[in-house]
């Protein structure tokens, strides 16, 4: 079946580093993956939808400056943390939709970030 | 405002008992539905879907039935077993279930040997 990968799977970092995470869909092109934030005991919240070849689009109070989306190739989508802060340890994951199966997404394992 | 809701945050059932999963949604715009199995520290897996054209789909042990009247669909397991024991999340989207994704809170799923 169709996979995402994401990496890494872990992150510790200090505060005001920036840290990027990566995604990727293994053995499917996608023209558009997301990418989602979750805190603890909470929900998925989509932050963002990335496109390739053009601009990502930000869900309302997600800051775009802060959160840097690039979407290279047809595989790969990256989330970068700039100048992260603790406020921004949480658990992020992609997923990616395709049609080649069921009208649904394939989201990938989530990374864990701690900004101490 | 969540417009998806899962308003029991856990479920405990007996293993080979019918497990049922519940969801809001309040936004009537939304059609089409996915329900995702999630571990902890793991990414959701799909479980399974419905458009809001159909009331009813099944897949296996695993049923979802759609009242678009009351804003309501629920996930069946049957029969339910221990490894059926995780988070559940109900999803909603505006144009299929390729597009972007409304997540409700999750409920813990126990299913007891």
């Amino acid at each position: 079946g169709a996979v995402v990968s994401q990496h890494p799977s872990w992150v510790i970092c200090k505060s005001g580093t920036s840290v990027k995470i990566e995604c990727r869909s293994l053995d499917f092109q996608a023209t558009t993956m997301f990418w989602y934030r979750q805190f603890p005991k909470q929900s998925l919240m989509l932050m963002a939808t990335s496109n390739e070849g053009s601009k990502a689009t930000y869900e309302q109070g997600v800051e775009k400056d802060k959160f840097l989306i690039n979407h290279a190739s047809l595989t790969l989508s990256t989330l970068t943390v700039t100048s992260a802060h603790p406020e921004d340890s949480s658990f992020y994951i992609c997923s990616a939709p395709t049609q080649a199966y069921e009208e649904t997404q394939y989201f990938g394992p989530g990374t864990r970030l701690l900004v101490l | 405002d969540q417009q998806v809701k899962q308003n029991s945050p856990s479920l405990s059932v007996q293993e080979g008992r019918i497990s049922i999963l519940n969801c809001d949604y309040t936004n009537s715009m939304f059609d089409y539905f996915l329900w995702y199995k999630k571990y902890p520290a793991e990414g959701p897996t799909f479980l399974i879907s419905i458009s809001s054209i159909k009331d009813k789909n099944e897949d296996g042990r695993f049923t979802v039935f759609l009242n678009k009247s009351a804003k309501h669909l629920s996930l069946h397991i049957v029969p339910s077993q221990p490894g059926d024991s995780a988070v559940y999340f109900c999803a909603a989207a505006y144009q299929g279930g390729s597009e972007k994704l409304v997540f409700g809170k999750g409920m813990k799923l126990t299913v007891n040997p």
